[in-house]
């Protein structure tokens, strides 16, 4: 049973340039979280989504940042007109429902803007 | 507002115990988690309390007092492997199921 997956695992993209990060969820989670790991920082939560929906966006920064859950696919994180302020860690977890509390998080996805 | 405090570091002897202290500030709570991070590496669930009371599981036991705003990790028999940043989260809310992390205990066991 394969657990959560991100790619890509790193990413470099120039100042301006869009990101795209994907998250698969484990098999038969349908409850996604993105987080942000700045370096020397704890993990900051981004948005909630379940399939198709977005529940919790409370942590997504106003301008720029976007997820989506489709009905068919993984998660997509998408960080457009990427900043130097952008390059940290971004981990994706999953549950399966909303009766279970622990996550699981991926292994991440390292994005680096030059 | 939301506050989550623990030490920055720690070190200890392969073999010890030791005890890592989280305090939190939150405006409700609806459970306590704490995660393994080893460098470079995904966060790993160890623990999770939501009521008063101490959960043992091996090697690794959570306490957490409510009316205290307080938690610790207890890891026994120390391993090098324990080398590792341990967080702890809070989940806030009834019906919201983010958690907010503290910034990480860093952990160094020493032979």
């Amino acid at each position: 049973n394969a657990g959560v997956m991100q790619n890509p695992r790193h990413l470099v993209r120039r100042r301006g340039q869009e990101a795209r990060l994907r998250c698969s969820p484990m098999k038969g989670h349908s409850h996604v979280y993105w987080y942000r790991q700045l370096p020397e920082e704890g993990l900051k939560f981004m948005v909630y989504l379940q399939k198709e929906n977005i529940i919790d966006e409370s942590g997504m920064p106003k301008e720029r940042f976007s997820a989506e859950f489709p009905k068919e696919g993984p998660s997509i994180l998408r960080i457009q007109q990427v900043v130097r302020g952008d390059s940290a860690a971004y981990f994706c977890a999953s549950s399966p429902g909303t009766s279970s509390h622990e996550q699981y998080f991926g292994p991440g996805t390292r994005l680096t803007v030059t | 507002g939301q506050n989550i405090d623990q030490p920055t570091e720690m070190t200890a002897t392969e073999g010890a115990i030791v005890q890592i202290n989280c305090t939190y500030q939150t405006s409700g709570f609806n459970g306590l988690f704490w995660y393994q991070q080893h460098a470079g590496e995904a966060p790993t669930f160890l623990s999770y309390n939501v009521l008063d009371g101490l959960e043992e599981k091996g090697r690794f036991s959570s306490f957490l007092s409510r009316s205290k705003g307080y938690s610790y990790l207890l890891l026994k028999e120390l391993q090098m492997k324990d080398s590792a940043s341990y967080l702890c989260a809070v989940r806030d809310g009834a019906g919201r199921r983010a958690l907010t992390f503290g910034s990480g205990t860093r952990l160094q066991v020493q032979p």
